[in-house]
């Protein structure tokens, strides 16, 4: 079956506009993840869906960043107002539940370039 | 403080050769230990995954280790080959944490194997 997508591939944007990325999970697969990638640096998370829950938001790093999942499908993850430190891959990744106990699928990633 | 560290930061070998990486953890409590292996790229892909009560797993010529007692993981590749060309990323998964921040990323180690 198909794993994780995600759109676009690379962004590039001018400082201070919007962005919008976009993760598909596997079907079927319940638990949403978006992480941040800075170069040289570990995963950091940013937000956590499960299911109808209310979402796990501890992650995101100020009210610029927000993102949306319906039901159990596709995520989006907005920033607003871009800036040059939100250069970083974007990655999404799904699980049968919570990944402390289900293995996760990650996407390829969104790389985003803020000029 | 939860932490894991990766070590070498990056390392060199010629096709063929076998090498070692490191990872030590100071996350508390513990519930698993990952191995992922991240292409350029791409997304990070699960290589192993280790509970408390396991001491070594296989996948193919990926050997990893725990030695929960001193909070210590390896993760062993044999006969190297170019495709294992990427970066290497332990996971620690903890207990009792929301499930966003549930798992704690390493840098990871970045390795080439040069023909």
């Amino acid at each position: 079956g198909a794993g994780v997508s995600q759109s676009p591939s690379n962004k590039v944007t001018e400082k201070g506009k919007d962005v919008e990325l976009r993760c598909d999970p596997i079907s079927g697969h319940t638990a949403l993840y978006w992480y941040r990638q800075r170069l040289g640096q570990g995963l950091e998370f940013l937000i956590y869906f499960q299911g109808n829950s209310a979402p796990d938001k501890s992650g995101l790093p100020s009210d610029r960043f927000s993102a949306e999942r319906t039901g159990e499908s596709v995520s989006t993850l907005t920033i607003q107002r871009t800036q040059q430190e939100d250069s970083a891959v974007y990655l999404c990744a799904s699980s049968l539940g919570t990944a402390a106990a289900y293995e996760q699928y990650f996407g390829p990633g969104t790389r985003l370039t803020v000029t | 403080k939860n932490q894991v560290e990766q070590s070498p930061q990056s390392l060199i070998i010629l096709e063929g050769k076998n090498c070692t990486l490191q990872c030590n953890y100071t996350v508390s409590p513990f519930s698993n230990l990952r191995w992922y292996k991240q292409d350029t790229g791409r997304g990070p892909v699960s290589l192993t995954i280790m509970t408390f009560s396991e001491n070594t797993k296989s996948n193919g010529r990926y050997t990893a280790t725990l030695d929960a007692d001193t909070k210590q993981s390896s993760l062993h590749i044999t006969a190297s080959q170019l495709s294992d060309s990427a970066s290497y990323i332990c996971v620690v998964s903890a207990l009792g944490f929301q499930a966003g921040t549930a798992l704690i990323f390493g840098k990871g180690t970045t390795l080439s194997v040069s023909s």
